[in-house]
């Protein structure tokens, strides 16, 4: 597609459920962000794929949260026993390569709502 | 580490007026600097962009100008519009520290008729 797609766009879970949220990078782009935006917060950053380095994911709130990356291309962000305070925007970004002044493109985000 | 302080909203202008969001940044290194956008309901939009210093970004009549000295990217634009309305935040962007943009909390911008 033109865009960094992201699904699914609204998710509602039970507390103590995982989820899964996926990114469909633009093609070609080497570089992955995920990013969480939460309700009277700023963007808060989650973890980095640069190809086939090791990610950086000191962003990471707790080890509930994983990434993956599979083939260079399509991301899955997991969210292992939910919890409310994980309710946000989960929003995945790409750029061509990881370089400063590399523009990001970012989805439109996938809306997450722990109850 | 790097930090990013902008101005806090809600900005709220009439329409015609002109506007300046204010954002300071501190980065390790030597930034690269964005400011994005956010419209209702929509996803996040690159507005503009500077990589080095005296640089001036522009698009869509705004603008913002890289002062290495007082470390900020200012967000101008001259005449605002209704459509003008979103939230904007500023972004700096190092290499070697991940290449990730650490944001702001935005600002938000009402533009009334």
């Amino acid at each position: 597609g033109a865009g960094v797609s992201q699904s699914p766009s609204n998710k509602v879970t039970e507390k103590g459920k995982d989820v899964e949220l996926r990114c469909d990078p633009i093609s070609g782009h080497t570089a992955l962000y995920w990013y969480r935006q939460s309700l009277g917060q700023g963007l808060e950053f989650l973890i980095y794929f640069q190809g086939n380095s090791a990610p950086d994911k000191s962003g990471l709130p707790s080890d509930r949260f994983s990434a993956e990356r599979t083939g260079g291309s399509v991301s899955t962000l997991t969210i292992q026993r939910t919890q409310q305070e994980d309710s946000a925007v989960y929003l995945c970004a790409s750029s061509s390569q990881g370089s400063a002044g590399n523009t990001i493109y970012f989805g439109e985000g996938s809306w997450l709502t722990v109850v | 580490g790097n930090s990013v302080t902008q101005m806090e909203g809600p900005v709220t202008l009439s329409e015609e007026a002109f506007l300046t969001i204010n954002c300071t940044y501190t980065a390790t290194g030597y930034p690269s600097l964005f400011w994005y956008v956010q419209y209702p309901g929509e996803g996040l939009q690159l507005l503009l962009k500077a990589t080095k210093a005296d640089d001036k970004g522009s698009n869509k009549g705004f603008e913002a100008t890289y002062r290495k000295e007082t470390t900020s990217f200012h967000l101008e634009k001259g005449s605002v519009q209704v459509s003008d309305s979103a939230v904007y935040f500023c972004a700096p962007m190092v290499t070697g520290g991940g290449n990730k943009l650490t944001f702001g909390t935005g600002t938000q911008l009402k533009v009334e008729l």
